[in-house]
C-alpha cells in the first residue's frame, strides 16, 4: 500500500460545483497534514494546513478523520483559478510524504 | 520578503555529468528539504537539512548528495546523471524540523539528462 493515496482524477466540473478531494494515508503516527495546489509547471503552494476539528478557509474546508486515517478537502462554488492539481501531504517522522496529486478542471 | 530562490531554473546535462542545484531559503527559516518530481507524481523526498545537519535522507541512490551552508543556504549534487534523473527539482524552507513546519517551496530547477 502507498503511504498516501488519493482520487486518481482527473475531476471535471462547471464553475460553481462543488468538488471534494479524498485522501488516505497509512501511517498512523502521523501528525501533520496539508493541502498544496500546484498550477502546471509550477511549484507547489501550500493551500491549507489540517487541523484534527477541521478547518474552513473561504470557499475550502478541510476535514481529518485520525481513526480511519482520510482527509479530505472539499472546495465550493468552483472558479476557473481553482483548476490544478491538489496534493495531499502527511508527515513521516521529520519529513513530509506528498500523495501522487488529483487533477482538477473548472469548465465555464 | 523573497520566497524560496532556486538556481538555475533549467539545465542541460549529458549522461554521466554531474550537477550542483542551489536554493536560497526564506529569511529566517533554518530547515531545507530536497525533492524530485517527474512529471505526473507528486514530489518525492530526498533530503532534510535542519540546522545544517541532515535530518532525513529518502530512498535515493548515493549519487545524490546535499549540504546546507551556515547562512542556511542549501546545495544539491547528483553525479553520474542518468536518463532518469530528468525531473523537476524542488526545494522547500521551513521555520524548524519539516515534519512538523510549514513548507514552502521555491520555482525548482528542471534538469534535463540526454
Amino acid at each position: 500500500r502507498k503511504e498516501v493515496e488519493q482520487d486518481p482524477g482527473p475531476f471535471n466540473v462547471p464553475e460553481g460545483a462543488t468538488v471534494a478531494f479524498n485522501c488516505t494515508y497509512s501511517n498512523s503516527a502521523s501528525q501533520s497534514f496539508f493541502w498544496y495546489r500546484q498550477d502546471c509547471r509550477k511549484e507547489p503552494k501550500l493551500l491549507m494546513s489540517v487541523y484534527s476539528s477541521g478547518n474552513e478557509d473561504g470557499r475550502f474546508t478541510a476535514q481529518l478523520n485520525r481513526a480511519s486515517q482520510y482527509i479530505s478537502l472539499l472546495i465550493r462554488d468552483s472558479k476557473l483559478s481553482d483548476s490544478a492539481t491538489y496534493l495531499c501531504v502527511v508527515n513521516k517522522g521529520q519529513n513530509f510524504v506528498f500523495g501522487p496529486g488529483t487533477r482538477l478542471s473548472v469548465l465555464p | 520578503d523573497a520566497g524560496v530562490t532556486q538556481s538555475p531554473t533549467h539545465l542541460i546535462k549529458t549522461r554521466g555529468q554531474h550537477v550542483t542545484l542551489r536554493c536560497s531559503p526564506i529569511s529566517g527559516h533554518k530547515s531545507v528539504s530536497w525533492y524530485q518530481q517527474v512529471l505526473g507524481q507528486g514530489p518525492q523526498f530526498i533530503f532534510q537539512y535542519y540546522e545544517k545537519e541532515e535530518r532525513g535522507r529518502g530512498n535515493f541512490p548515493d549519487r545524490f548528495s546535499a549540504r546546507q551552508f551556515p547562512n542556511y543556504s542549501s546545495e544539491l549534487n547528483v553525479n553520474a546523471l542518468l536518463l532518469g534523473d530528468s525531473a523537476l527539482y524542488l526545494c522547500a524552507s521551513s521555520l524548524g524540523p519539516s515534519g512538523t513546519y510549514e513548507q514552502y517551496f521555491g520555482p525548482g530547477t528542471r534538469l534535463t539528462v540526454t
